[in-house]
Formats: C-alpha cells, structure tokens, sequence
C-alpha cells in the first residue's frame, strides 16, 4: 500500500497571511498513463471534505485561486496564499494511483 | 445541483447487518465509478470500496473484504454498501464519493452515521 505523509499535523495561521502543507508518499505517484494522481481535499467543521485540487496542480469547479498545488514524484504541497476564516478544518492529500487508494493523516489549518 | 445522498445509517448491534444507499441527484450515477469512504469519529478518512461504472472490477479494503459488498442499481441511480458481521470499529461517518478517471472523489455526499454498539 502507498503510505501518504502529512505535516504539518496543526498549522496556526494569521488571518491574511500564508500557509503551507507538506504531503509525501511512500512511492512515486506516477500512473503508466503519464498522469499523478495526487489530490488534496479540504474538509471544513461539520462537514464532508470537498474535492480542492486534482492532478497536483488543478484547482477544481469553484476552488479560490488563493489555493494553489505544486510538486512531483513523492513529494507536494499545497499553499494558502492568504488564509480566510472559511479555511479553518483539516486538509487531506490523497492518492488514486493505485488500489488500495489511501489518504494523508490531515493538517489541521486553525486561525491563531 | 449535482449532489449525492446517503442514506440507511442508524445504529445495530455487534456482528448485526446493515445496508447504506447512495443515490444521485442531477447527474446521470450509471456512467460513473463510485466508492465509499469512511471516517471513524474524530479520525481520518478510509477508502473502504470501489465500483467501476460497469459494475466490474470491484475493490475493497483489507479492513472490510468478507464482509462488506458494494453493488449498484444504475436504473435506480443508486450506489449500496451491505455490510455483515459489524464491529464496533467499524462505527463511522459513511460516505460515497464520485469518481472520474481524472477527477477521483470530485463530489462527495454529506454522510450517513453508523453505530456498531451494544
């Protein structure tokens, strides 16, 4: 199974200014069909998580573009340019390379 | 809106059954793959099962083969979870969430609890 790595485990931010996950897997998440599977999911208090960002990189329907994804391989990360209070729950980066697909532990993103 | 509903959670005794739906609202569910996802309470996320559009392949966590059986109902655009021989450890949030081959988990449904409790 591939093992997904987050930190940090908390991340206590100020309102307006940047925050920053780290997601590592196991293996490289690298499909034979070109594509990396990585994605990260936001989920706010109370509520089911919510698809952020697919493919690494692509913000999905709806997602502000103060969330952005970057990385390669086995390592990545996610970045919150300016954090609102909407942003405040845990953060999950997933794979879907391969079966069983498996999840990061979560960062927990809270306002300081 | 494009949404998916659960819906069956409720609480049951150890080693009891218990089946779980998810149906799809504004999107045609047959043409998609689906899963299920859990979260145990103040936990993480677990993938526990697939379902390709066609009803085959199928995939399970080692967590839940033997026990649990995905399947669906593409007339009834719907998605079930049959679960048998419960645990306690198996007491969650269950979820379905849709999948497309570049897309995973792009709609995911609000959950549906289940109890395993004596």
């Amino acid at each position: 199974d591939i093992v997904m790595t987050q930190a940090p485990l908390s991340s206590p931010v100020t309102l307006g200014q940047p925050a920053s996950i780290s997601c590592r897997s196991s293996q490289s998440l690298v499909h034979s069909d070109g594509n990396t599977y990585l994605s990260w999911l936001q989920q706010r208090p109370g509520q089911p998580p919510r698809l952020l960002i697919y493919k690494i990189s692509n913000r999905f329907s709806g997602v502000p573009d103060r969330f952005s994804g970057s990385g390669a391989g086995t390592d990545f990360t996610l970045k919150i340019s300016r954090v609102e209070p909407e942003d405040v729950g845990v953060y999950y980066c997933m794979q879907a390379k391969q079966f069983p697909i498996t999840f990061g532990g979560g960062t927990k993103v809270e306002i300081k | 809106e494009v949404q998916l509903v659960e819906s069956g959670g409720g609480l049951v005794q150890p080693g009891g059954s218990l089946r779980v739906s998810c149906e799809g609202s504004e999107f045609t569910l047959s043409i998609y793959s689906m899963n299920w996802v859990r979260q145990a309470p103040g936990k993480g996320l677990e993938w526990i099962s697939y379902i390709a559009s066609s009803g085959t392949p199928i995939y399970y966590a080692d967590s839940v083969k033997g026990r649990f059986t995905i399947s669906r109902d593409n007339a009834k655009n719907s998605l079930y979870l049959q679960m048998n021989s419960l645990r306690v450890e198996d007491t969650a949030i269950y979820y379905c969430a849709r999948q497309t081959s570049q897309r995973p988990f792009d709609i995911w449904g609000q959950g549906t609890m289940v109890t395993v409790s004596s």
